[in-house]
């Protein structure tokens, strides 16, 4: 089966940069998503790597050891918008996407 | 426009009266799939289907039932609503191939159980 862990919540102020870890165990890789969702919304795509390394897309970057079972999700010059909660999910053979419990970013003034 | 259509947004039912909560898909993806989101406990699963007439168990199955006649659509039917069913549902879905676009989600049933 698979084991997501990513921390419960996050503060971090308008401008900064913020970075949201998430580690996994799962048995067969195929790869790690990152999912935005804003508050009683849908989860929104942001990411998905299947190679070790960093991946940038706009003010957004994802990163992923597949040795560590680790990733991470980089925000840069966060905006109030950004406050979200944000989803690390592994697909597990055949069956849909297991989601972590999500980590609740909060951005203040 | 790609999307995933489900209904009714919001729906205030009372104990075991049988409800369908409707999901829509016009992308031709094979894989649909529920979720059920509550605090504290992320997104769950509940059925999923690889593709019509071919439905499986999530990891919370219990109380729920699916069909996939079609491609485009994967009803959730509650035969017996108890509260413990009151949640946040998601469907999904995904092509076949090209794991890298994920899922597409509808836009959310908001389901209350007196």
């Amino acid at each position: 089966g698979q084991n997501i862990d990513q921390p419960t919540e996050m503060t971090a102020t308008e401008g900064a940069i913020v970075q949201i870890n998430c580690t996994y165990q799962t048995s067969g890789f195929n790869g790690l998503f990152w999912y935005q969702q804003h508050a009683g919304e849908a989860p929104t795509f942001l990411s998905y790597n299947v190679l070790d390394g960093l991946e940038e897309k706009g003010r957004f970057s994802s990163f992923l050891s597949r040795s560590k079972g680790y990733s991470y999700l980089l925000l840069k010059e966060l905006q109030m918008k950004d406050s979200a909660s944000y989803l690390c999910a592994v697909p597990s053979g055949n069956t849909p996407l297991v989601f972590g419990k999500g980590t609740r970013l909060s951005v203040i003034a | 426009e790609a999307q995933v259509t489900q209904n009714p947004r919001y729906l205030i039912t009372v104990t075991g009266k049988k409800l369908t909560v409707t999901c829509s898909q016009n992308m031709n993806h094979e894989y649909m799939s529920w979720y059920r989101q509550d605090p504290g406990l992320g997104l769950r699963q509940i059925y999923y289907s690889m593709n019509v007439e071919v439905t499986d168990k999530g990891d919370v199955p219990e109380g729920y039932k699916v069909s996939r006649k079609e491609k485009r659509n994967f009803p959730l039917i509650l035969e017996s609503p108890s509260p413990n069913q009151t949640s946040l549902y998601f469907c999904a879905s995904s092509p076949r191939t090209g794991l890298n676009y994920g899922y597409t989600f509808g836009s959310g049933t908001r389901l209350t159980v007196v």
